[in-house]
Parts: structure tokens; C-alpha cells; sequence
């Protein structure tokens, strides 16, 4: 299987600060990366996929890059409303796995 | 609007069983594929199993391998997944999630979620 693991597990930052979150996959998965935004009590939510595509209808603060191993999200200007965890996944073989989340605190 | 909404969740026996339904509209439900994806309470995100879009092939964790099955009903609109023999460990809000017809096939729609707790 491959292993998604995410740095740093949480995180606090201020209103108006540049985030970046990363992903390291356990071997090469091109660009078969995707990143969600889970609230408590929510369903998650697609913010990039395909390492750096952005879904339609998320804000262009976030932002995503990277291929093979290594990917990053960042979040710039960080709002309230941002205060979520952040999770990697993988879609390139199943099981398609998720990284363990970065809590984002602000 | 698309959207998926799933039901059947409830409190089971461990070794009980649990069938969790999830309702499609407003989407041509036989092109694509749909998953189930589990969070427990305090724990991150699970895949647990996905089904494509025609049914004839299904992938699942190893956590759950023997003991759940993935089905859909293409004239229902709906997808299923059979629980048996649950154990404490299975306890999570499973969520419903459509996977995007293109690559990297992430899950673009998601439900709300429907609880499962095992306890005696």
C-alpha cells in the first residue's frame, strides 16, 4: 500500500498568514494527488486535485504543487473560516489512501 | 443540485450487521464510480471500499475485506454497503463520495454522512 504522510500534524497560525502543508507519498504517484478540507461535523470537501488543480468554486488563496513523492498545499492569507483539517490522498492505485491530516488552528 | 445522501446508520451489537444506503440525484449515476470513506471519532479519513459506475468491479481495504460488500442499484440510483460482523474498530460516521469521471479520479461529491456506532 502506499503511505501518505503529512507534516506538520497541526498547525496555529494568524489571520492573514501564508500557509503550507505537506504530503510525501511512499513512492511515486505522479500527479495522482488530491487535497480535502474537513470541518467537524461536515462532510469533506475537494480543494485541489491532481496535485495542483483547483476545484471549481474554491477561493484562488489555495493553492496546491509538487509531483512524484513530494506535494505542498498552502493556504495564503488565512481567514477564520479557513480553521479545518487538511488531508492528503492518493487516487493513483487503491487503496487510495489519505495522509493522517494537518489541523489548522487560528 | 447533485447530491448524494446516505442513511442506515444506527447502533449494532459487535458481530452484528448494518446495511448503509446512499441516494443519488441530479447526476447520470451509472457513469460513475462511488465510494465509501469513513472517519472515526477522532481519527482522519478511511477509504473503505468503491464500486464503478456499471457494478461488476469493487475495491476494498483490507480493514474491511470479507466482511463488507459494495453494491449499487443503477435503476435506484442508489449504492449500498453491507456491513457483517462489525466490530468496535468499524465505529465512524461513513460518508458517500462520487469519484470524478476524469484523472486523478478524486471524489468531486460528497453526503453529509450517516453514523455507525458498534457497542454492546
Amino acid at each position: 500500500d502506499i503511505q501518505m504522510t503529512q507534516s506538520p500534524s497541526s498547525l496555529s497560525a494568524s489571520v492573514g498568514d501564508r500557509v503550507t502543508i505537506s504530503c510525501r507519498a511512499s513512492q511515486s504517484i505522479g500527479n495522482y494527488l488530491n487535497w480535502y478540507q474537513k470541518k467537524p461535523g461536515k462532510a469533506p470537501k475537494v480543494l485541489i486535485y491532481a496535485a495542483s488543480s483547483l476545484q471549481s468554486g474554491v477561493p484562488s488563496k489555495f493553492s496546491g504543487s509538487g509531483s512524484g513523492t513530494d506535494f505542498t498545499l498552502t493556504i495564503s492569507s488565512l481567514q477564520a473560516e479557513d480553521s479545518a483539517t487538511y488531508y492528503c490522498q492518493q487516487s493513483y492505485t487503491t487503496p487510495y489512501t489519505f495522509g493522517q491530516g494537518t489541523k489548522v488552528e487560528i | 443540485e447533485v447530491q448524494l445522501v446516505e442513511s442506515g446508520g444506527d447502533l449494532v451489537q459487535p458481530g452484528g450487521s448494518l446495511r448503509l444506503s446512499c441516494a443519488a440525484s441530479e447526476f447520470t449515476f451509472s457513469s460513475y464510480a462511488l465510494s465509501w470513506v469513513r472517519q472515526a471519532p477522532g481519527k482522519g479519513l478511511e477509504w473503505v471500499s468503491t464500486i464503478t459506475g456499471s457494478g461488476d468491479t469493487q475495491y476494498y481495504a483490507d480493514s474491511v475485506k470479507g466482511r463488507f460488500t459494495i453494491s449499487r442499484d443503477n435503476s435506484k440510483n442508489t449504492v449500498y454497503l453491507q456491513m457483517n460482523s462489525l466490530r468496535a474498530e468499524d465505529t465512524a460516521v461513513y460518508y458517500c463520495a462520487r469519484r470524478s469521471l476524469q484523472a486523478p479520479r478524486y471524489m468531486d461529491v460528497w453526503g453529509k454522512g450517516t453514523t455507525v456506532t458498534v457497542s454492546s
